[in-house]
């Protein structure tokens, strides 16, 4: 029969607007998150992480938000650019060095 | 830096037939992991790899599948018999340490067809 895939849920973008990715995890006693960011055609590419001991971590135009209490996880992107446009994906580490990755979502950002 | 690295980047291979999939992780990196992306999902965890002593293949589909390190460095995926639902992208990942979970460095993955 036909298979039918899945639908990543979408934000679409103002450039130069910010932008905020969302992602609810599923395990209480994990400790370690990462967001990845993949574009077609590509492996995902490391954006940045977070320990389970932080609430907030910022990068370079990135900043990523912990909330253990309600398990949710948010990336935020200032000023976003056309190159942001890809998927990201949030990958939590459960067990050991096993990650599991939420479905993701994908960005495009408007010129 | 070299980067990991991964072949063939395409595969169509008939169903039943078995096929291979080659990684080469960042050199001296000691974990390599295994994962499976069907279109429109995240990677999924299929094995991971410390040192040549594969450690956990619990995400494993079937005992189709089977993966080897037997140095410690490259890395292959083995798929027999083949079926449609194998149809998927496989990446391959490593990472420096043995301990505590660290940033994991992708490969651009093979995209394997199965008609």
């Amino acid at each position: 029969g036909e298979s039918v895939g899945l639908h990543l849920p979408t934000l679409s973008v103002q450039e130069g607007d910010n932008s905020i990715i969302n992602c609810a995890y599923s395990n209480s006693a994990s400790d370690y998150f990462i967001w990845y960011k993949q574009e077609s055609g590509k492996g995902p590419q490391f954006i940045i992480d977070i320990r389970s001991n932080m609430d907030k971590r910022q990068g370079q135009r990135v900043t990523v938000l912990l909330n253990k209490t309600v398990k949710h996880l948010s990336l935020q992107i200032a000023a976003t650019q056309p190159g942001d446009s890809a998927v990201y994906f949030c990958a939590e580490n459960k067990t050991g060095n096993q990650f599991y990755f939420g479905t993701g979502t994908s960005l495009t950002v408007i010129p | 830096g070299a980067g990991v690295s991964q072949s063939p980047r395409y595969k169509v291979a008939k169903r039943g037939q078995d096929v291979a999939l080659r990684c080469d992780p960042i050199s001296g990196h000691v974990s390599l992991f295994w994962y499976q992306q069907a279109l429109g999902q995240g990677p999924e965890f299929l094995t991971y790899f410390q040192n040549e002593a594969q450690l956990d293949k619990s995400g494993l589909p079937s005992d189709r599948f089977f993966a080897e390190r037997p140095e410690g460095s490259v890395s292959t995926l083995k798929i027999q018999r083949t079926q449609q639902e194998d149809s998927a992208v496989y990446l391959c990942a490593s990472s420096l340490w043995e301990g505590w979970p660290d940033e994991q460095y992708f490969g651009p993955g093979t995209r394997l067809t199965v008609t």
